[in-house]
């Protein structure tokens, strides 16, 4: 079974810095892109940041470019975000997310965690 | 930056209805068009991927067309289980942009 679970989510200040990570099983991570996708409040959702498998091909919306950094260990099953300077409209669920189909890097995701939330507020 | 437009916002029907959700791009996407449905709490469910190909485990009544910049999700008969919003995603131009949605609501 695949699952995915968020974790490091929390209330932070604007300008602090905050690491999400994802770890995933049930399935060979290091075959697979991975998403970020957030969603805020009674919002939709809002695609972050895409990694292909082996971490070669990467990119970012521009609402985060510059501010987040997505990486992902494959010896560990994991997927992260680095999100620096956080702003108050990053305020979302956190979805880390599995890219379908292969090989494809920007692409629909077949399978989601349940989500860490991000609070940033003053 | 490519947008895409959904249509209607909401669309209230009842069960055994056939219901039919439009995503419109402001410029081709070709094919890589995404459907997704979302409930309450809970994340997004992948439909549909590359325009027309159903997902794992997803019902025969959910059909996607389209291509270009005009795509549509057909829900052949609904079921009580379908009353959730739905959104689109496109992946060109290597952004995933997501549509606004639409809510389908029991009538």
């Amino acid at each position: 079974e695949v699952q995915l679970v968020e974790s490091g989510g929390g209330l932070v200040k604007p300008g602090e810095s905050l690491r999400l990570s994802c770890a995933a099983s049930g399935f060979t991570f290091s075959s697979y892109s991975m998403n970020w996708v957030r969603q805020a409040p009674g919002k939709g959702p809002e695609w972050v940041s895409s990694i292909s498998s082996n971490s070669y091909y990467i990119y970012y919306a521009d609402s985060v470019k510059g501010r987040f950094t997505i990486s992902r260990d494959n010896a560990k099953n994991s997927l992260y975000l680095q999100m620096n300077s956080l702003r108050a409209e990053d305020t979302a669920m956190y979805y880390c997310a599995r890219v379908t189909p292969p090989p494809s890097v920007v692409a629909a995701s077949d399978y989601w965690g349940q989500g860490t939330l991000v609070t940033v507020s003053s | 930056e490519i947008v895409l437009t959904q249509s209607p916002a909401t669309l209230s029907l009842s069960p055994g209805d056939r219901a039919t959700l439009t995503c419109r791009a402001s410029q081709s996407v070709g094919n890589y068009l995404a459907w997704y449905q979302q409930k309450p709490g809970q994340a997004p469910r992948l439909l549909i991927y590359d325009a027309s190909n159903r997902a794992t485990d997803i019902p025969a009544r959910f059909t996607g067309s389209g291509s270009g910049t005009d795509f549509t999700l057909t829900i052949s008969s609904l079921e009580p289980a379908d009353f959730a919003v739905y959104y689109c995603q496109q992946r060109s131009n290597w952004q995933g942009i997501f549509g606004q949605g639409t809510r389908l609501e029991i009538k």
